[in-house]
């Protein structure tokens, strides 16, 4: 139980473009997802908070307008990349937290997404 | 500002023989400490995890201990298996509605057989 999934997990696209990465919590509802960019050996770097229904929180840095992210739906987050750059390009990790867990507190994660802005 | 330190970058540890993976924190304000194992080009997969009002919790091979006067955790992981090598995060969480995590560096365990 408890799977997360995202997609893709790996894109490579132009300077300027704009890439989606879906979030999906597979097997329960996810009240709360979170976005998360890795640099290469580095930490986790929590990007934002989204909530379903309401409007992202972000992080102290990370630009809302270039990281777009929507909670529509309680199995779905999508986190938009807008005119990316070559310093965009990271590994992108989503997690979820909802009902029915074990550990209220604990969050999974999904597989990641790899970008590669060129 | 590095909340959550992980001052070791890498370990290596002899099959069989016990892993002591190490976090330092600072914020007092920390409810739950968590452990992620995770593999390259993979999300974390959670291990352990203690509350802030214990000091040690065991599941299987993995332990986790807490010493809060120090602001330090440990993992412990005996007997260490070829299959454990991963990088190791610890990660402490905001009580309260947000629910974050602050994630460590992590540590890179090499479990040699």
């Amino acid at each position: 139980g408890a799977v997360v999934s995202q997609h893709p997990s790996w894109v490579i696209c132009k300077s300027g473009t704009s890439v989606k990465i879906e979030c999906r919590s597979l097997d329960f509802q996810a009240t709360t997802m979170f976005w998360y960019r890795q640099f290469p050996k580095q930490s986790l770097m929590l990007m934002a908070t989204s909530n379903e229904g309401s409007k992202a929180t972000y992080e102290q840095g990370v630009e809302k307008d270039k990281f777009l992210i929507n909670h529509a739906s309680l199995t779905l987050s999508t986190l938009t990349v807008t005119s990316a750059h070559p310093e965009d390009s990271s590994f992108y990790i989503c997690s979820a937290r909802g009902l029915g867990l074990a550990l209220s507190y604990e969050q999974y994660f999904g597989p990641g997404t790899r970008l590669t802005v060129t | 500002d590095q909340q959550v330190k992980q001052n070791s970058p890498s370990l290596s540890v002899q099959e069989g023989r016990i892993s002591i993976l190490n976090c330092d924190y600072t914020n007092s304000m920390f409810d739950y400490f968590l452990w992620y194992k995770k593999y390259p080009a993979e999300g974390p997969t959670f291990l352990i995890s203690i509350s802030s009002i214990k000091d040690k919790n065991e599941d299987g091979r993995f332990t986790v201990f807490l010493n809060k006067s120090a602001k330090h955790l440990s993992l412990h992981i005996v007997p260490s298996q070829p299959g454990d090598s991963a990088v190791y995060f610890c990660a402490a969480r905001y009580g309260g509605a947000t629910n974050k995590l602050i994630f460590g560096t992590g540590t890179l365990l090499a479990v040699q057989p």
